[in-house]
């Protein structure tokens, strides 16, 4: 049930791009990405419905391909407030309302 | 808006011990959440309320783990006896549920209680 996140760890230098990714055995009908500052509590960054949308929030955007449930997070030209921890979060058919998040990829921007 | 508000921050008690963890939803969000966090499992949903109503406490791990919400603004988790393995930052989020399948299930975190079981 929980979904898969790849990688689990990049360190980039300030202004390099990255790409996260997500995926689930389930069929899914939405997908979250949230962002944790070490000591922090997560933090909403963007939600996808299915139905393929590409969102952006700033220079971070995300898309959605329902077909291989699979979903992908992309950083342009990182910026050192970037680094924390990323976690997906599902929701799939049948599931409710339940959100359940993947392990988390852990994100270090560097000068 | 003051946010999720969840006491203690930090609770360290030995193995055995009662411990009861407490969050204040944000007025108007009508659906609760209690994950746990740690390095192995990542964030864990032990449960989930909506509208005031245990929806789903398939994610609790033993008989020792029990939540109540017995109204809107308050809601607790408690674990009775505790052991060294319960040790972890138990997060607590709430969301404004506008119907099956919305997606709009956004979740607001509480800034977390790290427990220590010695």
């Amino acid at each position: 049930q929980q979904p898969v996140q790849s990688p689990q760890a990049v360190i980039l230098r300030e202004g390099e791009d990255a790409v996260i990714n997500c995926s689930s055995s389930k069929a899914l009908y939405s997908v979250h990405w949230y962002r944790q500052k070490h000591g922090e509590a997560p933090v909403f960054l963007m939600i996808l419905l299915k139905g393929g949308e590409q969102k952006g929030h700033d220079k971070i955007s995300a898309s959605f391909n329902e077909k291989k449930q699979q979903s992908s997070l992309y950083l342009t030209a990182s910026q050192l407030s970037y680094s924390g921890t990323y976690f997906c979060g599902t929701e799939w058919v049948g599931g409710s309302e339940k959100l359940v998040f993947g392990k988390g990829t852990k994100l270090t921007v560097n000068p | 808006d003051a946010g999720v508000i969840q006491s203690p921050r930090h609770e360290v008690t030995e193995m055995g011990q009662e411990v009861t963890l407490r969050c204040k939803p944000i007025s108007g969000h009508n659906s609760l959440f209690w994950y746990r966090q740690t390095m192995m499992r990542g964030l864990e949903l032990l449960i989930y309320f909506n509208n005031n109503v245990p929806i789903d406490d398939s994610g609790m791990p033993e008989d020792r783990f029990s939540a109540k919400m017995p109204n809107a603004s308050f809601s607790t988790l408690k674990i009775q006896p505790s052991e060294p393995r319960d040790s972890a930052v138990y997060f607590c989020a709430s969301s404004t549920w506008t119907g099956p399948r919305s997606g709009a299930n956004v979740l607001t975190f509480g800034a977390g209680s790290r427990l220590t079981v010695l």
